[in-house]
């Protein structure tokens, strides 16, 4: 089973910023949170990973609470190429095979 | 980055027949996975692949059912035999690439309808 929990579905205006919690409460202390999103059906793609600290790339910011229980993926400036599912991740880093659950429909409206 | 081809990108097949997705990597990867995705579903594993060693199914999934083979560093295939209706989904071939920042690079997949 996957071990995380997220919403099914979420709207987002254009150019706000889209919040999509996790909630992970069985993380253990080696294993990191990982985002993907998938859009039409294509292969997955990598957003952005943490183990404890607050992340940010060019794509996202990652937060995530102090006892590792939950997190926060940030889409600063939503944009309608953001409609996709997202999917939160637990997993070590190395050969760790990757369970994915139901994951956010996240829709941005214009 | 690895850059996965999968081939055939979709196909229509016949029930009772048996197709062979292939699976073809850039980089000499160690492990290969394997998942299907329903219509409207997540991503389900179906498999791990490592080379020279036979594959691992999870629960639900049977060897007799999707055979895989893992001949080197870089190809894997897939075979879903014996095809029902409910087999149409698409199938995604997954690769981890030591320990890089991304986890897992994924193929475009393979749509697999079944009539």
């Amino acid at each position: 089973d996957a071990k995380t929990t997220q919403p099914p579905s979420m709207d987002c205006a254009e150019g706000r910023a889209a919040n999509l919690p996790c909630n992970h409460s069985t993380i253990s202390g080696n294993e990191y949170v990982y985002w993907y999103r998938q859009i039409h059906s294509q292969g997955p793609q990598y957003i952005i990973h943490g183990l404890k600290n607050n992340e940010t790339n060019e794509m996202a910011s990652l937060i995530i609470t102090e006892d590792r229980k939950s997190s926060t993926l940030i889409l600063p400036h939503a944009t309608l190429r953001d409609t996709a599912v997202y999917y939160c991740i637990v997993s070590g880093t190395s050969y760790d095979k990757v369970i994915f659950g139901p994951g956010t429909s996240l829709s941005v409206i214009p | 980055s690895a850059v996965i081809s999968q081939k055939p990108s979709r196909d229509i097949c016949q029930r009772g027949t048996s197709l062979t997705i292939q699976c073809q990597v850039d980089s000499q990867v160690t492990m290969m996975f394997w998942y299907r995705q329903q219509p409207g579903q997540s991503l389900t594993l179906i498999a791990t692949a490592n080379q020279g060693s036979e594959a691992t199914y999870e629960s639900g999934f049977v060897i007799d059912k999707f055979p895989i083979s893992r001949p080197n560093l870089t190809f894997s295939t897939l075979t879903v035999s014996n095809m029902s209706p409910e087999d149409s989904s698409i199938y995604l071939c997954s690769v981890e690439v030591g320990q890089r920042s991304e986890k897992l690079f994924f193929g475009s997949g393979t749509q697999l309808s079944v009539l």
